[in-house]
């Protein structure tokens, strides 16, 4: 079974810092992918960026970065020169890498408020 | 990347009646999934929908509550029946194609109140 631990329920920093947002993750599939998606207030889910297991770089999307420490089994999201418009509630999610399985397994979410 | 509609993006609903969601994908996907987010909560899958055959349902949920329609390769419905106040929740359609890697997209979602 998969699980995903996001510890940290909400988060407050300013405008312009970084801010890093946890996520641990517990598997026995040897391929697996974790994601990271934006939920604002509108509940849309945006997905953010992707890592899989066997990347050997860790992925960055503009100012989104992923953390990948896979013997610790860890996937923190950074954000980079926060903006008001990143306040939003935060998933880490996972899916093992197997044709047909696509089923998401997600975290309990981090809401990141920014502060001006 | 796919590009995932829903419709309605919000309804409100009295008790005992009936809602169906309509997804539709701009792409032809294999599986598409049905998820529920009560508030304040993280997501939980409802159902994964194959085309041309029943949806799979996970735990806790069954198919006269939640029955999901597949008719294509780029669209599904999900019906929530025999409304009560505990449904109200968001619910979101997802799915990924081969374009999109190992990505999984998501509609806007679906806002119910049940009154």
């Amino acid at each position: 079974a998969q699980k995903i631990t996001q510890t940290q329920p909400g988060m407050f920093v300013q405008e312009k810092e970084a801010v890093t947002l946890d996520c641990t993750y517990d598997t026995s599939d040897p391929s697996y992918g974790l994601f990271w998606y934006k939920q604002p207030s509108s509940g849309e889910m945006i997905f953010l960026i992707y890592q899989g297991s066997y990347d050997q770089q860790n992925a960055t999307e503009g100012r989104y970065s992923l953390n990948f420490q896979k013997a610790r089994k860890s996937a923190n999201l950074v954000i980079s020169a926060s903006q008001l418009g990143d306040s939003a509630m935060y998933f880490c999610a996972m899916r093992p890498l197997i044709q047909g399985a696509q089923k998401l397994v997600f975290g309990q979410g981090t809401r990141l408020t920014i502060n001006p | 990347s796919a590009v995932i509609s829903q419709k309605p993006s919000r309804d409100i609903c009295q008790r005992g009646t009936s809602l169906t969601i309509q997804c539709q994908v701009d792409s032809q996907v294999t599986m598409m999934f049905w998820y529920r987010q009560q508030p304040g909560q993280s997501l939980t899958l409802i159902a994964t929908a194959n085309q041309g055959s029943e949806a799979t349902y996970e735990s806790g949920f069954v198919i006269d509550k939640f029955p999901i329609s597949r008719p294509n390769l780029t669209f599904s419905t999900l019906t929530v029946s025999n409304l009560s106040p505990e449904d109200s929740s968001i619910y979101l359609c997802s799915a990924g194609d081969r374009s999109s890697g190992n990505t999984i997209y998501f509609g806007e979602g679906s806002w119910l109140t049940v009154v």
